[in-house]
């Protein structure tokens, strides 16, 4: 079984629609994030929810829009793409604060 | 704030040779430390992890040992195989559940 599961794994669109991705984790954790990855590899965090309750969220367009239904569960929704939101998005889990990270496998985001 | 400082890459060696990937940090109170990795097309992977001072991670032939004094936990492996190549993160963890990540570095290993 999949730990971290993001789907889809590839998305291709235009500038101006709307895309969701999606993520689901099967290991009981209270907290998950979302990640965007640069061409440079460089993570950078966006969001994180604690049973279902934002809790972190860094400077980023308000476009972005996390929805956190259940605590397995956070999706990522994004309004007007721009060229500059392709990137490798990833959804990770964690069972407490200082504990390791759990990766789903990525979502790679192509703008044209 | 907390900040995490590793060495640049990309790093390029020859099958069996000796690895040190640097990574300094700066952090209030105690951090747990972590090496991630990320094999090409997939997500990051715990590697190991240290919690607290002169712990010794290791997995994998990978060693760090969490150096308070000089706020290092540098990774390293005495005998690099090709599987190797890959990204590597450097990570610290606070209890402000925010984990901050370096960089990463590129590894390739050439046979």
């Amino acid at each position: 079984d999949t730990a971290v599961s993001q789907t889809p794994k590839y998305l291709v669109t235009q500038m101006g629609n709307d895309k969701s991705i999606k993520c689901e984790q099967n290991l009981g954790h209270d907290t998950m994030y979302w990640y965007k990855q640069d061409s440079k590899k460089f993570l950078k965090i966006m969001f994180s929810y604690n049973n279902k309750e934002l809790i972190i969220n860094e400077t980023v367009p308000n476009r972005f829009s996390p929805k956190s239904p259940d605590k397995a569960h956070l999706n990522l929704h994004i309004n007007s793409l721009e060229l500059g939101d392709s990137a490798v998005y990833f959804c990770a889990s964690q069972r407490e604060g200082a504990s390791p990270l759990h990766f789903g496998n990525g979502t790679r985001l192509t703008v044209t | 704030g907390n900040s995490v400082t590793q060495m640049e890459g990309p790093v390029t060696l020859s099958e069996e040779a000796f690895l040190t990937i640097n990574c300094t940090y700066t952090a209030t109170g105690y951090p747990s430390l972590f090496w991630y990795v990320q094999y090409p097309g997939e997500g990051l992977q715990l590697l190991l992890k240290a919690t607290k001072a002169d712990d010794k991670g290791s997995n994998k032939g990978f060693e760090a040992t969490y150096r308070k004094e000089t706020t290092s936990f540098h990774l390293e492996k005495g005998s690099v195989q090709v599987s190797d190549s890959a990204v590597y993160f450097c990570a610290l963890g606070g209890s402000n559940y925010k984990l901050t990540f370096g960089k990463g570095t590129l590894l390739t290993v050439n046979p």
